[in-house]
């Protein structure tokens, strides 16, 4: 089946660094989206991409969607505290399983002042 | 807008015993909403797609006499563990489907003892 991994696992950073976490897919994708989860919290939609090659940004957040459609990134710059959690990337397969989500293992960010 | 609300927010029952979890779409009507279990640090794992008016769809290796999932309108979906064991603990999260986004409820704690 369908496999999304996603790099590093864990990721510290000190306040101002910059962050990116990568997120790949064993077969294309139809879209991928990011979500953030606050530790105690439930999955928060951030954005999601459907284009090849796509890239949206929202405010310090930078996603891409890479040209083949498999793999996607969410950089983050100038971080703050407000940007701990872990941050989710999952792929829709589209087809028959169109709606279905599998979920990338996260990458747990810790920022310190 | 886009509300989904869980309830309850957390349980603990002992071990033998049936506890149901609602998920509603506040101020939107869902189709289909999905059921996913995340254990501590780990990613969520998608356990069955609901659909209203129809039965469920159950992930490989998701016992369907085991979490019974009921979607009798579009606007509530609930999960039942039947029989719940001590390793049927975790955080359960539901989610709500609008257009191409999913909508995550705030999740139920379940601890069984």
């Amino acid at each position: 089946g369908q496999q999304v991994m996603q790099i590093p696992q864990y990721q510290h950073v000190q306040e101002g660094e910059d962050f990116t976490t990568y997120c790949n897919s064993s077969t294309t994708l139809s879209n991928i989206q990011w979500y953030k989860q606050r530790p105690g919290g439930h999955p928060v939609f951030l954005i999601q991409l459907v284009k090849s090659g796509e890239v949206k940004k929202q405010k310090r957040l930078t996603f891409q969607f890479g040209e083949a459609k498999k793999n996607s990134s969410l950089h983050i710059t100038a971080t703050q505290t407000t940007d701990v959690g872990t941050y989710f990337c999952a792929g829709n397969a589209g087809g028959t399983s169109y709606g279905k989500l599998t979920f990338g293992q996260g990458t747990i960010l810790t920022v310190h002042p | 807008g886009a509300v989904v609300s869980q309830h309850p927010s957390r349980v603990i029952c002992k071990s033998g015993t049936s506890v149901k979890i609602e998920c509603r779409s506040l101020d939107f009507q869902a189709t289909t909403m999905f059921w996913y279990r995340q254990f501590p640090k780990q990613s969520l794992m998608l356990m069955a797609t609901s659909n209203e008016g129809s039965k469920a769809t159950y992930e490989q290796g998701v016992e369907k006499d085991k979490f019974l999932i009921n979607h009798a309108s579009l606007t509530l979906s609930t999960l039942t563990v039947t029989s719940a064991h001590p390793e049927d603990s975790s955080f359960y999260i539901c989610s709500a489907e609008r257009g191409e986004t999913q909508y995550f409820g705030p999740g139920t704690r379940l601890l069984v003892l």
